[in-house]
This record gives structure tokens, sequence and C-alpha cells, in this order.
């Protein structure tokens, strides 16, 4: 069974740009979740997604859109990329919206 | 708003004492609680559960328990570990959100 996975890494942009993050849920999970977590502190909820749908948003502005694919896997975008998107973005995933998330390893962005 | 307040760190324990991490949370309805666990390097993995009032939630020797009247899930362990040093994060979902706390650094030393 494999695991949720990420990519890229690591990435690192300018202010301004756009970024496009993506997740591979694991096998048999329907539901994806997207955080944004700064160092030293816990994730922040940005969004799920549940059989494609957007099942919940936090508290981040318009410029952090996602989507979901038939085959699950997800992607974060962010647009007009700040100083302070600097971060590491966690995918999540799970067989339901309602149960246990697995993450995965995380995406290491730096915006300069 | 709901939200989960967390037990500030970093802790430091010798090996075999006493542990305890607290948890708080506002919820409006009957939120899940979790804890999850953030090795050195690695990422967050599931560490217990709780779904229900009154549910106890153990794994690996930790245990939590959903408590509905104190609004509470305060994570405890018997005799810590050098390997259990890690940052814990306490969570909630109330269905389509989720929030995490801030994380409790623990080192146990020797």
């Amino acid at each position: 069974e494999t695991g949720v996975t990420q990519s890229p890494t690591h990435l690192i942009k300018t202010r301004g740009q756009q970024v496009t993050l993506r997740c591979s849920s694991q096998s048999g999970h329907n539901t994806v979740s997207w955080y944004q977590q700064a160092l030293g502190q816990g994730p922040q909820f940005i969004f799920q997604y549940y059989r494609e749908e957007e099942n919940g948003r936090g508290n981040f502005p318009p410029r952090f859109s996602g989507l979901q694919f038939p085959n699950y896997s997800s992607e974060l975008n962010v647009n007009a990329l700040e100083l302070d998107d600097s971060a590491l973005y966690l995918c999540a995933s799970s067989s339901d919206y309602y149960n246990e998330q697995f993450f995965g390893p995380g995406t290491r962005l730096t915006v300069l | 708003g709901d939200s989960v307040t967390q037990m500030e760190g970093p802790v430091t324990l010798s090996e075999e004492a006493f542990l305890t991490i607290n948890c708080t949370y506002t919820a409006t309805g009957y939120p899940s609680l979790f804890w999850y666990v953030q090795y050195p390097g690695e990422g967050l993995q599931l560490l217990l559960k709780a779904t229900k009032a009154d549910d106890k939630g153990s794994n690996k020797g930790f245990e939590a328990t959903y408590r509905k009247e104190t609004t509470s899930f305060h994570l405890e362990k018997g005799s810590v570990q050098v390997s259990d040093s890690a940052v814990y994060f306490c969570a909630l979902n109330t269905g389509n959100q989720f929030y995490f706390g801030t994380g409790t650094s623990l080192t146990v030393i020797p």
C-alpha cells in the first residue's frame, strides 16, 4: 500500500509568482486536506476536498485554491505569492472526511 | 470559533518519568479528537484518536480520554523512553474543519 506522496520536495519562488503543489492520496482514500505549517507552529487547515468537491475551508484568502481529480489526487495552487507564504505545505488523505488523516512528507516552499 | 489549546513546551523529562501534555478544545457539535506525533526529520503520524465522549484512545503506551465536561483530551504516558522524544500535536475534526494545536516538544533524557 503506497502512502501519501507530495511533489516537489522543495521549491523556491519569488514574490508575485504562482505555484502548484501536488499530492497523491493513499490507496482507497477519497478525502484530501491541505495544511500550511510555519516553522515551530502547528499545521493550519487550508481546505479539504471530498470526492472532488471542496468540503471545508480554513481562514485563507481566495488566492489559495485547489482541485481534486477523479483518482482523488489533488493540487494546491497559490497565486500572487507573498513572503509570508514561505512554509511547509502538508497534504493528508483519509478514507472519509471524518476519519483520521495520513500525512505526506510535505513540500517546503520558500518565497524570496 | 473552534480551536485547540495545547500546553506549551518544551518539556524535558528523565527516562521512565510520567508524562502529561494538556490539551483543551472549543468546538460546536461533537468533534473527533486526535493526537499526532512528529519525530525528528519525519512527517506527522497519528498516535491515537477518540471519536466520542468518554472514549479512551491508546497506542504505544500513550493514552488520552475524551472528556466532554472539561473539554479536554490530555495525553499521558506512565513511563517515557528516549525514543518518545518528538513534537506532539493535539487536533480536532468537526467534520469539515481540522484544527491543530501549536505542538509540544518533548525531550527525554537517559
